[in-house]
């Protein structure tokens, strides 16, 4: 199995704040990674697929890179509702498996 | 837009079975990758597998002597049973879309299954 680790796990800013998150393949994954945002009882948004291509709808603050086994989820000014858990996922075999997910809460 | 519930028991005794039921709305259940995806409380996510509306499917090896997944296309919808249930499988329960074998989008709003007697 793939494995994703997210760092940092916990992340800890300020409205206004640019952040990255970064998510380490264990192998090699092409660009077949996506990011996803979940807030507290809620299901996972999809943000980013295909490592950078914004999802519809999604503001252009957040913006994802990355190829191979390093990949990096960035918001560029933090907004009050950017506090959440992000995770990422890949697919570029299976088992499909997640990150284990990097919180960002409001310094 | 595709919209996507879930449905079942939210309590199950250790040793049974779970299954749920994820009815899609608002599209077509053909020509596409329907999917279960779990998260234990307070902990991250776990591909459980998916069904194509043809009925072929892949499970997490993690899972796969365990798990089954159905499609009933003329109700719109798909289905999950995990047999042989521990406390280890209480855990909120998403169905979700598998775009293009790559993301979930869209997802459902979940629905927490307890195993507890």
């Amino acid at each position: 199995d793939i494995q994703l680790t997210q760092s940092p796990s916990f992340l800890s800013a300020s409205v206004g704040d640019r952040v990255t998150i970064t998510c380490r393949a264990s192998q090699g994954i092409s660009t077949y990674l996506a990011w996803y945002q979940q807030k507290p009882g809620k299901a996972p948004k999809l943000l980013i697929y295909a490592a950078s291509t914004l999802q519809s709808g999604v503001p252009s603050r957040f913006s994802g890179s990355g190829s191979g086994t390093e990949f990096t989820l960035t918001i560029s000014s933090l907004q009050p509702e950017d506090f959440a858990t992000y995770y990422c996922q890949h697919l570029n075999s299976f088992p499909i498996t997640f990150g284990q997910g990097t919180r960002l809460e409001i310094k | 837009q595709v919209q996507l519930q879930e449905s079942g028991p939210g309590l199950v005794k250790p040793s049974e079975t779970l299954s749920l039921t994820c009815t899609v709305s608002g599209g077509s259940i053909s020509s596409y990758f329907w999917s279960w995806i779990r998260q234990p409380p307070g902990k991250g996510l776990e591909w459980i597998g998916y069904i194509y509306y043809s009925g072929s499917t892949n499970y997490n090896p993690s899972l796969k002597s365990r798990v089954s997944m159905s499609v009933d296309a003329s109700k719109k919808q798909f289905s999950l049973k995990l047999s042989s249930v521990t406390a280890a499988d209480t855990a909120v329960y998403y169905c979700a879309t598998l775009t293009l074998l790559n993301w979930f989008d869209p997802w459902g709003q979940g629905i927490l299954v307890t195993v507890s007697s």
